[in-house]
């Protein structure tokens, strides 16, 4: 248990409707990051928060925003679902260590399923 | 461009046949390197971070090595339940973004 959690586990959705997908990070975590990966794909970079604010961005769609809140908890949301939207969609946190280094550590995923 | 590019795509052992997995990076500055442990359906599971070439660190059949190129995953030994993708990750200096490569397929056959 890597101390990330995420709900729901699972989702099942129609096209065109919209979802929100909660993470709470590790204890003393301030980085928040979440990843999309489609089936048998690699994990595709969408967004980081630190410590309540965006601090990079990767290949997320407009259709998608992401928050975190003061409790640090993070949301992702999903609009006007398609088809291709269908994915596991992990959330990770992380902590600097000692080398200045931010290790992620992984939630179990929502499984999102678009009909 | 930062890159992480990982060989071989899917490897196929047999219980107790040692292989290494390799992961070649290119990134500007080296701040760390994660390889990690993924079964189906699950989320990407932590295994090392090395920091600076020559490093090496080990858990059970597992060993992660890094140059100022490549990293390599040895496993000694392997099990079926050491059957999984494994990820390598880096990030650089300077930035904030990690990078993930592909991941490889590791079967263990009994």
């Amino acid at each position: 248990d890597s101390g990330v959690t995420q709900t729901p586990k699972h989702l099942i959705t129609a096209t065109g409707q919209r979802v929100t997908l909660r993470c709470s990070p590790r204890s003393g975590d301030l980085s928040v990051y979440w990843y999309q990966q489609s089936l048998d794909q690699g994990l595709q970079f969408l967004i980081q928060y630190y410590n309540g604010e965006e601090r990079a961005k990767g290949n997320i769609l407009e259709r998608f925003s992401a928050q975190q809140f003061p409790d640090l908890h993070s949301e992702l949301n999903l609009s006007s679902l398609e088809l291709g939207d269908s994915a596991l969609y992990f959330c990770a946190s992380s902590a600097k260590d000692r080398r200045l280094t931010d290790t992620q550590y992984f939630g179990p995923g929502t499984r999102l399923t678009v009909l | 461009e930062d890159q992480v590019t990982q060989s071989p795509e899917a490897l196929r052992l047999q219980e107790g046949e040692s292989s290494s997995l390799n992961c070649s990076y290119t990134v500007s500055g080296l701040r760390g390197l994660f390889w990690y442990r993924q079964d189906p359906g699950k989320g990407p599971e932590f295994l090392f971070t090395l920091y600076s070439a020559g490093e090496e660190k080990e858990k059970e059949r597992l060993k992660a090595t890094l140059t100022k190129k490549e990293s390599f995953l040895h496993i000694t030994a392997p099990k079926p339940e050491d059957s999984a993708t494994y990820l390598c990750a880096v990030q650089a200096t300077g930035g904030f973004k990690t990078i993930f490569g592909a991941g490889t397929r590791l079967f263990v056959k009994a």
